[in-house]
């Protein structure tokens, strides 16, 4: 079946570090997705991608959808604290199938 | 204000009964989603409807059951079959075709326990 490996599983950061984070699979897909849950809530969507290369930046977030189809990052600027919580990347195969990555836990060290 | 509405937050369950979580939207979407989160994983589909009356099973329907008979609800039943029902659910909505041209988007979630 599909699968998704996001990585780092956890990160430990700074305020005001770089963040960078991405997914990889051996299949191809069609849609990236990426979402940020805050502890005991529902996840909200960052940045959709919908074409191969492309680049899309929303505030100080910024994602690409990798040439080959099998990638995906997502970088954050200058951290702050109401960055932390949980990041998941997620894509659409055929379709109307999506499946999420097992998400990325950023902490940020006082 | 337009949302998704799931509730209870919080629910128990002693094992061997079925429970029914909420989920409501006033965002006129046809479609609707039940995912399930475990920790350290990603969500996992159980059931979604992209229209009234009708649902499918998803990656993991087995132990749970869904009924569609309002555009705005989809209730989910865990039922006593679920092996291992204690996770956090989260129910979504979408205009439809998601994620090719639409958002969706997410309830807070119920944490079902059972104890």
């Amino acid at each position: 079946g599909q699968q998704l490996n996001q990585s780092p599983q956890s990160m430990f950061i700074q305020e005001g570090e770089d963040v960078s984070m991405n997914c990889t699979s051996s299949s191809i897909f069609n849609t990236w997705l990426w979402y940020k849950q805050d502890p005991g809530e529902g996840p909200v969507l960052l940045i959709a991608l919908y074409k191969a290369g492309e680049l899309t930046s929303n505030g100080r977030l910024t994602a690409q959808f990798g040439i080959t189809r099998k990638d995906s990052f997502l970088n954050i600027s200058a951290s702050i604290p109401s960055d932390v919580g949980i990041y998941f990347c997620a894509g659409l195969y055929l379709v109307d199938k999506i499946i999420f990555g097992k998400g990325t836990r950023l902490h940020i060290l006082p | 204000d337009g949302g998704i509405t799931q509730s209870p937050k919080y629910l128990f369950r002693k094992e061997g009964q079925n429970v029914t979580l909420s989920c409501e939207q006033n965002l006129n979407h046809d479609a609707m989603y039940w995912y399930r989160q475990d920790p350290g994983q990603g969500l996992r589909l159980i059931y979604y409807s992209q229209i009234v009356n009708d649902f499918q099973k998803g990656d993991i329907a087995e132990g749970y059951s869904v009924s569609r008979e309002k555009k705005e609800s989809f209730p989910l039943t865990v039922t006593s079959a679920q092996k291992n029902p204690t996770a956090f659910y989260l129910c979504a909505s979408s205009i439809g075709g998601w994620p090719r041209n639409t958002e969706a988007f997410f309830g807070q979630g119920t944490r079902l326990t059972v104890v």
